[in-house]
């Protein structure tokens, strides 16, 4: 079964707003990873956060980590229409197992 | 650095026919990764080796499924024989090290079984 679930399942904004994905997940973890995914593409990957991190910045994106909660959150401020992509978060356990991905979030951006 | 090469990019057959699909990995990385990729399911992790090793199977879906890693640079996935519910998209994906740092996908092959 999938460790992650992202919340929303769709999100349409405008370019210039900020778009905030959600992720929780069932068991614990060593770290959480955010991927992009472009239509037709491969997922690339944006960040990653370890469990004994809260927060962690890179360029416009921000992502929060609540090990208590067993959520995070991707934030992406000033949103362009290039971001435009589904968005998953993947986590591997604590065993080191595998890296398990969500369903995604599939976020528009509106020119 | 090519990033993870995957061939073809289309693959289009009919049910009862083999499938060969084939990855290149990042040079260097340990771990490869296959993954596919449908509607229903999401991203679901089939195999993955480290060292060219088969460490976990365990989500190959049944026996027409196998993989390969004769060595560092090349594995492929076969199906036989294939079914049109193996349609999806397959990624290949390497890393460095397993679950402490980022998986590099490839562009995926978009199977269709008719």
């Amino acid at each position: 079964s999938q460790q992650g679930e992202e919340d929303p399942q769709a999100l349409s904004i405008q370019e210039g707003e900020n778009a905030t994905m959600n992720c929780s997940y069932k068991t614990s973890i060593n770290n959480l990873q955010w991927y992009r995914q472009n239509s037709g593409r491969g997922l690339v990957h944006l960040i990653l956060i370890r469990s004994n991190e809260r927060e962690k910045h890179s360029g416009r994106l921000r992502v929060t980590l609540d090990t208590s909660k067993k959520s995070s959150s991707l934030l992406i401020t000033a949103s362009r229409a290039a971001d435009t992509a589904s968005y998953f978060c993947a986590t591997d356990g604590t065993s080191g197992s595998r890296l398990t991905f969500g369903e995604g979030t599939q976020l528009t951006v509106n020119p | 650095d090519a990033g993870v090469i995957q061939s073809p990019r289309h693959e289009v057959t009919e049910m009862g026919q083999e499938v060969t699909l084939r990855c290149k990995p990042i040079s260097g990385h340990d771990y490869l990764f296959w993954y596919r990729q449908t509607m229903m399911r999401g991203l679901e992790l089939l195999i993955y080796f480290n060292n060219n090793v088969p460490i976990d199977d365990s989500g190959m879906p049944e026996d027409r499924f196998s993989a390969k890693m004769p060595n560092a640079s090349f594995s492929t996935l076969k199906i036989q024989p294939s079914e049109p519910r193996d349609s999806a998209v397959y990624f290949c994906a390497s890393s460095s090290l397993q679950g402490n740092s980022p998986l590099h996908f490839g562009n995926g092959t978009r199977l269709t079984v008719t």
